[in-house]
């Protein structure tokens, strides 16, 4: 069983699209994030939610918008995407605010 | 904030020899600490974690670490790599109360057989 999954795992698409990347983890965790790798494979946060409620909002543009429907989910919605914006995203999540984080295998966006 | 730095980021070395990778961060309250590795094109997985206890902790796959307080420094090491011990090695702190993972820019790892 998958703790943490991504869909999609890969995703192509045109400037100034809208895109939705879903992540649910099976783990029981309180705490769910969203990690942003670029090609350099510098890892940033960008959100993180607790028990559903927004706990860090990183400086990501608005056009950035974490849904969090229940403990087990966090959905990343992206409006106007840029060619900036291609990256991989991973979705995380951890049992307590402080503890380790389990992984999802992320979401290779390419944005042409 | 805290930051955290790797340094030496691309390592090249020969199955059988060994590994140190060296981490410090800059936060002077209590803080968690954890490696991660992530395989070619895979994602980040848990190789240790030092929360408190015995500064040199053991993880999987032969790596372990030592936290030394006074040096803000949490380095791995593995005695004798191999090579499927190819990867990126990530860093990470987590200041208590901070809610998120401060990762380092990562150590790309290549042992040739």
């Amino acid at each position: 069983d998958t703790a943490v999954s991504q869909t999609p795992k890969y995703l192509v698409t045109q400037m100034g699209n809208d895109k939705s990347i879903k992540c649910e983890q099976n783990l029981g965790h309180d705490t769910m994030y969203w990690y942003k790798q670029d090609s350099k494979k510098f890892l940033k946060i960008m959100f993180s939610y607790n028990n559903k409620e927004l706990i860090i909002n990183e400086t990501v543009p608005n056009r950035f918008s974490p849904k969090s429907p229940d403990k087990a989910h966090l959905n990343l919605h992206i409006n106007s995407l840029e060619l900036g914006d291609s990256a991989v995203y991973f979705c995380a999540s951890s049992r307590e605010r402080d503890t380790e984080a389990f992984f999802g295998q992320g979401t290779r966006l390419t944005v042409v | 904030a805290q930051s955290v730095s790797q340094h030496n980021h691309h390592v090249i070395l020969s199955e059988a020899a060994s590994l140190e990778l060296g981490c410090n961060y800059s936060y002077g309250g209590t803080v968690n600490l954890f490696w991660y590795v992530q395989y070619p094109g895979q994602h980040l997985q848990l190789l240790l974690k030092y929360f408190s206890g015995d500064p040199l902790v053991k993880g999987i796959k032969g790596f372990e670490a030592e936290f030394i307080k006074s040096k803000f420094s949490f380095n791995l090491r593995k005695p004798s790599v191999q090579w499927s011990d190819t990867a990126e090695y990530f860093c990470a702190v987590n200041a208590l109360g901070n809610n998120r993972l401060a990762f380092g820019k990562g150590n790309q790892v290549v042992v040739i057989p």
